[in-house]
């Protein structure tokens, strides 16, 4: 069946850098990318999505790029903060349903001060 | 946060039981879900709701069953729960197809 592939599944960087996540689908009807940041007993909150018409997408520290041929698609945050500490989720649209995603198992993102 | 909530937040039940979440809606959006999630599988779509009275089975369906009686409202049964449902149940809202969808608190569900 469809699925989405989500590495790594544990990031650890210095406050400062540049954190890449990179999650790849399997179903070529997928045509939604969002991602989400779920902080520690808290609710999944999308912070950046990008539709199959668009190769990237950026929102001030947070870029995504999406690479349709390879069917793979790539979070990056840059100048990294304490605050970015948390789980980052990747979905996929499934194909021809009535709507709903396929996410990936999440990645833990640390970032040291 | 969007207009969404749920009910109960917390609840710890035997195995054996039946068990009934709430998920409650004041963004009129037409679509529901319901997920579990555990360490180690992210989130998993457990059934889903495209109107009133339309639902359809997710990936993790066995044990579960759903109704939509009002636009506002998706309700969750667990029909005998089990230890293996023992999970984090979120709920989830969006207005289309293929869009945002915006999470529900959550529900911590103890099956001892």
């Amino acid at each position: 069946g469809e699925n989405v592939e989500q590495h790594p599944s544990t990031l650890s960087v210095q406050e400062g850098d540049s954190a890449v996540i990179k999650c790849t689908y399997s179903d070529s009807a997928s045509n939604y990318f969002p991602w989400y940041k779920q902080e520690l007993g808290k609710r999944p909150q999308l912070i950046i999505d990008i539709r199959s018409n668009v190769g990237e997408k950026k929102d001030q520290r947070i870029a995504v790029t999406l690479n349709k041929t390879a069917k793979h698609f790539s979070l990056h945050i840059t100048e990294t903060q304490p605050e970015d500490s948390a789980v980052y989720f990747c979905a996929a649209s499934r194909g021809g349903s009535q709507g709903n995603l396929i996410f990936g198992k999440g990645t833990k993102l640390s970032v040291k001060p | 946060d969007a207009g969404i909530t749920q009910s109960p937040r917390h609840k710890v039940t035997e195995t054996g039981t039946p068990v009934t979440l709430r998920c409650h809606q004041t963004e009129n959006h037409r679509y529901m879900y319901w997920y579990r999630q555990d360490p180690g599988h992210g989130l998993r779509l457990i059934h889903y709701s495209y109107g009133v009275k339309d639902t359809d089975k997710g990936e993790v369906s066995d044990g579960y069953s759903v109704s939509r009686s009002k636009t506002e409202d998706f309700l969750l049964t667990l029909e005998s729960a089990t230890s293996s449902q023992t999970s984090v149940y979120f709920c989830a809202i969006s207005p289309d197809r293929v869009s945002e969808q915006y999470f529900g608190p959550g529900t911590r569900l103890t099956v001892t």
